[in-house]
């Protein structure tokens, strides 16, 4: 198996465009999480869907964050309009159920200038 | 609500243990987790221990569980260069009946040779 796959690895855009980060999970999982990592804010959980269902999106910074999961094997996390405070590494995560052991992706870098 | 705290840094000289120590809140939980995470990539699970032990060796790495005080701590013998990275503790969360993982802030183990 591949793992959790993450595109683009590196995203670099300007104040105000949309981003969209894209996960495919592992095959055979059935909980998915979007993860957001800064230095001074640490592994922050942003929203995570079990069976394709958002369960907890409470961690969502606000309505500029958008996630949908329209099958079992896909996941975007959108962000518009983006802001500079929005740059961070955003991981995806999966697994078999929601408190098993999770497989993470290698991460997007994301710059907003 | 569950909350899971650890140090940010700590530095050993090669060859010296390490002990990355975690307190965590949700007595309820019944795997507690290490995570690590080298630079520039994604978290991977090192190892857990199940709430009814108090300690799991393996290898190097010595996972010791005080419950009464809901403490975690990863002890790493004959520390080398290569263990360089942030670790995570993680706990089980709940949201309803859907269990997540809660992760701490991670420590980041420098490695001096």
């Amino acid at each position: 198996d591949a793992g959790v796959i993450q595109s683009p690895r590196h995203e670099v855009t300007e104040m105000g465009q949309e981003v969209t980060l894209r996960c495919k999970p592992i095959s055979g999982h059935n909980s998915l999480f979007w993860y957001r990592q800064t230095m001074m804010r640490g592994l922050e959980l942003l929203i995570y869907f079990n069976n394709n269902v958002p369960i907890d999106d409470s961690g969502m910074p606000e309505d500029r964050f958008s996630a949908k999961m329209p099958n079992a094997s896909f996941s975007t996390l959108k962000i518009q309009p983006s802001e500079p405070r929005d740059s961070a590494v955003y991981f995806c995560a999966s697994s078999f159920a929601g408190r098993d052991e999770q497989f993470f992706g290698p991460g997007t870098r994301l710059t907003v200038l | 609500g569950e909350d899971v705290e650890q140090s940010l840094f700590l530095s050993v000289r090669e060859g010296d243990s390490s002990v990355i120590n975690c307190t965590y809140t949700d007595s309820s939980s019944t795997y507690l987790y290490w995570y690590k995470q080298e630079p520039g990539a994604g978290l991977q699970l090192l190892t857990y221990i199940f709430s009814n032990m108090d300690m799991k060796q393996d290898q190097r790495l010595t996972v010791l569980l005080n419950k009464k005080d809901k403490h975690l701590s990863l002890r790493i013998a004959d520390t080398q260069t290569g263990d360089s990275a942030i670790y995570f503790c993680a706990e089980i969360g709940f949201s309803g009946n859907t269990g997540k993982l809660i992760f701490g802030q991670g420590t980041t183990l420098q490695v001096k040779p």
